[in-house]
């Protein structure tokens, strides 16, 4: 079963451009979650896209918004990038067996802001 | 804002060593996973507990969860050079995939 799969691996913007990151979750499953990844913040949750739909929302500025397709393929966008936007952006996915299924966690993209 | 704070931040010990890592709160979590990442990979869960007082072990790692579900720790005995990696406790509140990571421990396990 492929894991949890993050495209691209690596990518370098300037400021003000925007950028669509993807993820593909492990086949079967439909909940999708995005979280940021910085040294000084640590790990901090975007949002959570269950069946095309946003389910769950962190504390995150407008610049930051997803979507689901309907295969559970999720995208990632952030517009007007700013330098503090700089970090390892991770996708996890989970099964549709409750709570106590467990959370898969892709490579990540790292973004840097130049 | 909830905060799990974990210590020590970083952890530098020798191959056979045994050491604890601590994750604390001031809220309540209905349950506690740790996590232990690599360079360059995301997270991977190794335990999740969810009964106050609750422990569980997987081979040389104990994982206790407070009994009033505010704090965990992660025991490693005899350490090898594999355990080497970021270990990050995250809270869930109620909302499975809306998890709340601790600020991780770095641990270096040198030969």
């Amino acid at each position: 079963k492929a894991g949890v799969t993050q495209t691209p691996r690596y990518l370098i913007k300037t400021r003000g451009q925007q950028v669509t990151l993807s993820c593909s979750p492990i086949s079967g499953h439909r909940s999708v979650s995005w979280y940021q990844q910085t040294p000084g913040q640590g790990l901090q949750f975007l949002f959570e896209y269950f069946s095309e739909t946003q389910r769950n929302k962190g504390n995150f500025p407008g610049r930051f918004s997803g979507r689901q397709f309907s295969n559970s393929r999720s995208e990632m966008n952030v517009s007007t990038l700013e330098l503090g936007d700089s970090a390892l952006y991770l996708c996890a996915s989970r099964g549709t067996g409750g709570r106590q299924e467990k959370l898969f966690f892709g490579s990540g993209t790292q973004l840097s802001v130049l | 804002t909830q905060l799990l704070e974990q210590s020590p931040q970083f952890l530098s010990i020798q191959e056979g060593e045994n050491l604890t890592v601590y994750c604390n709160s001031s809220s309540v979590f209905s349950s506690l996973q740790w996590y232990r990442q690599e360079p360059g990979e995301g997270p991977v869960l190794l335990v999740t507990v969810v009964t106050g007082g609750e422990v569980k072990k997987l081979k040389r790692l104990t994982f206790q969860f407070g009994d009033a579900r505010k704090d965990s720790s992660l025991h490693i005995t005899a350490a090898q050079p594999g355990d080497t990696g970021l270990y990050l406790c995250a809270g869930d509140t109620g909302t499975a995939s809306k998890l709340t990571f601790g600020t991780g421990t770095r641990l270096q396990v040198t030969l």
